[in-house]
């Protein structure tokens, strides 16, 4: 069975300071990895996605998320945080015929001014 | 390319009352899924179309609970007799089984409150 942990429930960094959001996941083959963004009472954005070849995937919004397959980990990062960016998010894996993906309970950024 | 859209957006109702949710995908997309997200959880799988073929279904899905998804356009969720435990927002979302990314693209969500 596949599933997904997030061992942050909450963070808070300052605006401008680097962020990374861990990710560990569970799956028996090589997995489909995403992460996705949700503002409140909105539905969930594609941030960037994993399937195969560069372990380091660039996604939308300055993000990037790295593969390592002996950690089961797919942490994402950002240089530098904006406040636009204080959301929950998402990491979820998803099985290679396509079908349903299992999320993560997410993590709730908050930041500083 | 207008999105997955989710009709209605906020529903209250009473418990023991029926209600049906309607998800319109992405117009080429040929598979479509249902979840459901409680405060503080991530997305629970509910089940997944192909075309007009119902492929799977989470234990989640009690027998108060029927999707379908004819001529494999849009699809609807019902749930019958209510409960107050399935206040929650139901997440539609569609891809394309053949594509080669497997991109799931999310709706807005239903918000489900049952008083």
């Amino acid at each position: 069975a596949q599933s997904v942990t997030q061992p942050d429930i909450h963070i808070t960094v300052s605006e401008g300071a680097s962020l990374e959001l861990r990710c560990n996941y569970s799956y028996g083959a090589t997995p489909y990895l995403f992460w996705y963004v949700q503002s409140p009472g909105q539905g969930l954005q594609l941030l960037l996605k994993y399937f195969s070849g560069d372990t380091l995937v660039q996604g939308i919004k300055g993000f990037e998320a790295e593969f390592k397959r002996s950690q089961s980990s797919f942490n994402l990062r950002k240089p530098s945080v904006h406040w636009s960016d204080a959301a929950e998010y998402f990491c979820a894996v998803g099985a290679t015929n396509a079908g349903k993906s299992t999320f993560g309970d997410g993590t709730t950024l908050t930041v500083k001014p | 390319d207008t999105g997955v859209s989710q009709d209605p957006r906020h529903k209250i109702t009473k418990r023991g009352q029926n209600v049906t949710f309607r998800c319109d995908p992405i117009s080429e997309h040929n598979r479509l899924y249902w979840y459901r997200q409680t405060l503080g959880q991530g997305p629970e799988f509910l089940t997944y179309f192909q075309n007009e073929a119902q492929l799977e279904k989470s234990r989640l899905l009690s027998d108060r609970f029927s999707a379908e998804r004819p001529k494999g356009s849009f699809s609807t969720l019902e749930i019958q007799r209510t409960e107050q435990g399935d206040s929650a927002m139901y997440l539609c979302a569609s891809s394309f089984q053949g594509s080669a990314t497997y991109e799931q693209y999310f709706g807005p969500g239903t918000r489900l409150t049952v008083t």
